[in-house]
């Protein structure tokens, strides 16, 4: 079974500083990585995923994230936050037989203050 | 072109109570899937569809939720007899395939209270 971890349920930057959401994953066959990012009352908007082409994926609204198989880590980046950054990210995985099943960590939420 | 759509967007139902949420999957999306998402449990996986592929019911809380798609299209999911736990945002989702990479598109979600 896939599994993922997310490292700090909340975290707060201030505009312009660097976004780091941090998350881990488990699984015993290769992995699919996906961010999610969910503005309040809305569904889930896909920011960028890995599908085991480029380790380095780059997604909408400026943020990327590296897949390091080494460390099983798919951490997401943005160099400078906006305000409209806020909100909550699920990081996900899926394995190729798994039907597409998505497995979320327990979501960050993300403050940006002035 | 359109999204996923689901319906209501909120319900409010008595304790005992059955519950019908409704989805439009984007047009062509074979795949088909519902998540919940609540304080307790997080996010996660209740069913799939795929085409006319018997469907994966192994994220199922109970044996009082149930769902059917219809046509290959909209989906219903059902919920007997409604528990206060059952209270939560049920998500639903499509994609062009089963793929382990194929995105999925989500819908805006049900928000459910049992009282």
């Amino acid at each position: 079974a896939q599994s993922v971890t997310q490292l700090g349920s909340h975290v707060s930057v201030s505009e312009g500083a660097l976004v780091l959401l941090r998350c881990n994953y488990s699984s015993s066959v290769p992995p699919y990585l996906f961010w999610y990012v969910q503005y309040p009352n809305q569904g889930l908007q896909l920011l960028l995923k890995y599908t085991s082409a480029a380790t380095l994926v780059k997604g909408i609204n400026g943020f990327e994230a590296e897949f390091k198989k080494s460390e099983t880590s798919f951490h997401l980046t943005k160099p400078s936050a906006h305000m409209s950054d806020a909100a909550e990210y699920f990081c996900a995985v899926s394995v190729e037989r798994g039907g597409n099943k998505l497995t979320f960590g327990t979501g960050t939420q993300l403050k940006v203050e002035l | 072109g359109a999204g996923v759509s689901q319906s209501p967007s909120n319900k409010v139902t008595e304790k005992g109570k059955d519950v019908e949420l409704r989805c439009d999957p984007i047009s062509g999306h074979t795949a088909l899937y519902w998540y919940r998402q609540s304080l307790g449990q997080g996010l996660e996986f209740l069913i799939y569809f795929q085409g006319n592929s018997a469907p994966d019911k192994s994220g199922l809380p109970s044996d009082r939720f149930s769902a059917e798609r219809t046509g290959g299209s909209v989906s219903t999911l059902t919920i007997q007899r409604t528990q206060q736990e059952d209270s939560a945002v049920y998500l639903c989702a499509s994609s062009r395939g089963l793929a382990g990479a194929t995105t999925q598109y989500f819908g805006p979600g049900t928000r459910l209270l049992v009282l």
